[in-house]
């Protein structure tokens, strides 16, 4: 089955610094690439995602990026804020055609600091 | 608010009894996935049902087992709980229909289940 990989495990910024949250995978047949933000205590919550058919996506401070051949992609979060500081999920849609699960990263836990 | 709804929110029993966790998708949602979450495994996929029907199944234990009912919530069942299985459930439904991959999915808050 799938397998992802995510580093660091924990990741310290200062406010305003940019933070990249790296994730590699094993299923080449995997099509999609969610990352969810969750605080503690609370709900995964999706914030990004990409498509194999896409090999760079933005939405205001956060872009995810995803290179097909090496089986990796990134999140990229620019102009930190302490409200950033959460725990990060990446995550892989599974290859097979038994279903669609998600296999996740073990998560980055993502403290700013101001 | 994502839409997705469970119940309880917590949840504490004891060794060897056995509980029910609910889960009631978004509007339109045919897809349901079940989760569970601990401290040292992370997020795994436990099972999902699409249209009342089983789809797939991750790292289930034979212990466990879950049902889509035809108004479309789920149910998750646990049973001889170990101090093992005390961790945080989640469920998270998506559109995802047969031939559509690559659906987001959306998670419910989540029932908390403490086993003492």
């Amino acid at each position: 089955g799938e397998n992802v990989e995510q580093h660091p495990s924990t990741l310290s910024v200062q406010e305003g610094d940019s933070a990249v949250i790296k994730c590699t995978y094993s299923d080449s047949a995997s099509n999609y690439f969610p990352w969810y933000k969750q605080e503690l205590g609370k709900r995964p919550q999706l914030i990004i995602d990409i498509r194999s058919n896409v090999g760079e996506k933005k939405d205001q401070r956060i872009a995810v990026t995803l290179n097909k051949t090496a089986k990796h992609f990134s999140l990229h979060i620019t102009e930190t804020q302490p409200e950033d500081s959460a725990v990060y999920f990446c995550a892989a849609h599974e290859g097979s055609n038994s279903g669609y699960a998600l296999n996740f990263g073990k998560g980055t836990s993502l403290l700013v600091t101001p | 608010d994502s839409g997705v709804t469970q119940t309880p929110k917590h949840l504490i029993t004891a060794t060897g009894q056995r509980v029910t966790l609910r889960c009631s998708p978004r509007s339109g949602d045919l897809s349901v996935y079940w989760y569970q979450q601990s401290l040292d495994q992370g997020l795994q996929f436990l099972i999902q049902y699409y249209n009342g029907e089983e789809r797939a199944k991750g790292n289930i234990l034979e212990r466990f087992s879950a049902q889509q009912f035809p108004d479309l919530h789920s149910e998750l069942n646990l049973s001889s709980l170990e101090l093992g299985d005390s961790a945080l459930y989640f469920c998270a439904s998506s559109p995802s229909s047969p031939g559509t991959r690559g659906n987001e999915q959306f998670f419910g808050p989540g029932t908390r289940l403490t086993v003492l």
